[in-house]
Parts: C-alpha cells; sequence; structure tokens
C-alpha cells in the first residue's frame, strides 16, 4: 500500500534562514512526488512535482524539493524563509501505477521574524 | 478560467438533514476528486471520477455518502442523513495530469 510520511507536526524557523520540511515515502512502481501548501481557509496549491528527470526540482514561491531515492524521500526545500511562506505543507505521493495521490498529515511551518 | 469551483462555502445544517455539496471542475481536466480535511484525520480521499465514471469510492465512510458526476463540468456529493461527525470541510479538485490537482476553496459543514 502507498503511504506517505511527514514526521513533524510543526517546524520553526527563523525568516531568513533555510528551512526544511521533511517527507517520506512508500509507493510500488516509479514514485510521483508532490508538495502542497494550504494557507488559512483556503484549499491546498499545487507546489512542485517530481516525476522522472533532475533530482533536484524546483518550484513556486523559491521552494525546491530534492528526490532521493536511496531514502525514500522527497524533502522541502528553501534557502531563505519568509514570514509569509508560514502555511501548512503537504507531501503527496503517487506511482506509474495508479491514478490518485496520497497525502501525508502535513507539517504546519510557523517563519519566526 | 475561474479555478474549481465549489458550492455553499458554508452550510450549517441539523443532524438527520439532506445535505448536498456541488463542485465545477476546471474545464478540460478529466478527473475529479472529493476529499474531506478535519483536524482528527487530516485530509482523506472519498471518492474520484475519471471521464466522469467512478473509479474509486473506498474512501467513502458510509452508505449516508454518496457522489455523482453527470457531465464534465458538474459533480455533487450527498449525506444522507447527516450526523454531526460529519462536520468537516469537504474538498473537491480536478486535475489534466496525475498528481497536478487543483483545489476549490471549500466547503465548511457544520452539522449541529
Amino acid at each position: 500500500a502507498q503511504s506517505v510520511a511527514q514526521p513533524e507536526d510543526q517546524v520553526n524557523v527563523a525568516e531568513g534562514n533555510p528551512l526544511t520540511v521533511k517527507c517520506t515515502y512508500s509507493v510500488s512502481g516509479n514514485p510521483y512526488l508532490f508538495w502542497y501548501v494550504q494557507y488559512p481557509n483556503r484549499g491546498l496549491q499545487f507546489l512542485l512535482k517530481y516525476i522522472t528527470g533532475d533530482n533536484l526540482v524546483k518550484g513556486s514561491y523559491g521552494f525546491e524539493a530534492e528526490f532521493n531515492k536511496s531514502q525514500t524521500s522527497f524533502h522541502l526545500k528553501k534557502p531563505s524563509a519568509l514570514v509569509s511562506d508560514s502555511a501548512l505543507y503537504f507531501c503527496a505521493a503517487g506511482s506509474n501505477r495508479d491514478d490518485k495521490i496520497i497525502f501525508g498529515k502535513g507539517t504546519r511551518l510557523h517563519i519566526l521574524p | 478560467d475561474a479555478g474549481v469551483i465549489q458550492s455553499p462555502r458554508h452550510e450549517v445544517t441539523e443532524m438527520g438533514q439532506e445535505v448536498t455539496l456541488r463542485c465545477k471542475p476546471i474545464s478540460g481536466h478529466d478527473y475529479l476528486f472529493w476529499y474531506r480535511q478535519t483536524m482528527m484525520r487530516g485530509l482523506e480521499l472519498l471518492i474520484y471520477f475519471n471521464n466522469n465514471v467512478p473509479i474509486d469510492d473506498s474512501g467513502m465512510p458510509e452508505d449516508r455518502f454518496s457522489a455523482k458526476m453527470p457531465n464534465a463540468s458538474f459533480s455533487n456529493l450527498k449525506i444522507q442523513p447527516s450526523e454531526p461527525r460529519d462536520s468537516a470541510v469537504y474538498f473537491c479538485a480536478s486535475s489534466f495530469l496525475v498528481g497536478e490537482q487543483y483545489f476549490g476553496p471549500g466547503t465548511r459543514l457544520t452539522v449541529t
């Protein structure tokens, strides 16, 4: 069965510092990996995806994520955090064998001014 | 395109009443997903459609829940009868590519 783990419920980072939000996955077949962001009282917004190719994927708002096959991880990163990055972040995984994706439970990111 | 449209945005109803949530996907998207989000259970996939056909409804919690997609422009999710534990935010999402889903603003359902 497919699964996604986000081991941290909350991550606190000072503004201007680099941030990392962790995600590991388990899927059958070739992994399709995604990050979404949710701001208060809004639906989820797609940030970036890995399907194939370069292990470092760049997405919206300066975010990037690194696919690591041996560690089955897809951590979200940003070199310099902004207060406006504070939100709930979801990692999701699917595969070439399925149309649906499975979401992690989410990590709340707090950027401290 | 206006994005995924959901209505109503808020619904307050009494236990036992029928609730209907509506969704208009993005034109050209052939996948439509219904999710439920609560603090306790997080984001749960209820059902999804491909080309208007239900593909997987294993996430529908009970027979009280049903969903239809009569055409490519519309889907509804019904709860009959509603119960307080159904209180949640219900999201509709659509996609053209697998995984790259576009979410609506959600319907916040409160059942008293």
